[in-house]
């Protein structure tokens, strides 16, 4: 199995602040033949269910605002919430669809500082 | 718009079964593939297998299969997952999910969850 790490466990910033979370694969997501990482990002507030902000590692949903970017290759990726507003509190998840099993990271919980 | 609305929660003995259903609307139920994951209190999110909803070929992800059984309905737009001899490491809350098969598999939108707790 293709075993998912976050780092760190969790964060806190401050209002209108850069969050950097981190993603890291055993093996390399990247499939060479058309050059994209099977990597996406999930949102999960609490109480609700986990919500889709990235998938090929860096191409947002539709509707998810931009101060959400993901970035990285192979086995490191990077979500960034660029200023991070109150209603960004959540645990973050990444999740790898290269190969099944499909997996994801431990979270990582956002709150505010 | 796209929606999955799963069944309440319950609450089983250990030994006992349990089917969880998830109704979709707002997009054709056929053309999307429904998976389920799990997330046990305090651990991270456990894929546990998807069900082709246009061949009915479920793939079950290993420890999933045998206890684990995925089935859906087309006529009414709603897949189910049925947990059998329950045990009370299946304590968790269970999400149905879409997959999204576009060269990929990620999951989009999720249902909103059923807990499911197993005690004596």
């Amino acid at each position: 199995d293709f075993v998912m790490t976050q780092s760190p466990d969790s964060l806190a910033v401050s209002l209108g602040e850069r969050a950097t979370i981190n993603c890291k694969s055993t093996r390399s997501l990247l499939y060479s033949s058309n050059n994209k990482n099977y990597l996406a990002w999930y949102q999960q507030k609490p109480g609700q269910p986990p919500k889709l902000l990235i998938y090929w590692a860096s191409t947002r949903e539709f509707g998810v605002p931009d101060r959400f970017s993901g970035s990285g290759s192979e086995r490191d990726f990077t979500l960034t919430i660029s200023s991070l507003q109150a209603e960004d509190v959540a645990v973050y998840y990444c999740q790898q669809y290269f190969t099944l099993p499909i997996t994801f990271g431990p979270g990582t919980k956002v709150d505010i500082k | 718009q796209v929606q999955l609305v799963q069944s309440g929660s319950e609450l089983k003995k250990p030994g006992a079964s349990v089917k969880v259903s998830c109704k979709a609307s707002g997009y054709s139920f056929t053309n999307f593939a429904v998976s389920w994951v799990r997330q046990a209190p305090g651990q991270r999110l456990e894929w546990m297998g998807w069900i082709n909803t246009n061949t009915g070929s479920p793939t079950y992800a290993q420890g999933s299969a045998g206890r684990f059984v995925f089935s859906f309905e087309s006529s009414v737009s709603t897949a189910y997952l049925e947990i059998r001899s329950l045990e009370a490491e299946d304590t968790a809350v269970y999400y149905c999910a879409r997959v999204i098969s576009e060269g990929g598999n990620w999951f989009d939108p999720w249902g909103q969850g059923t807990l499911v707790a197993v005690s004596s």
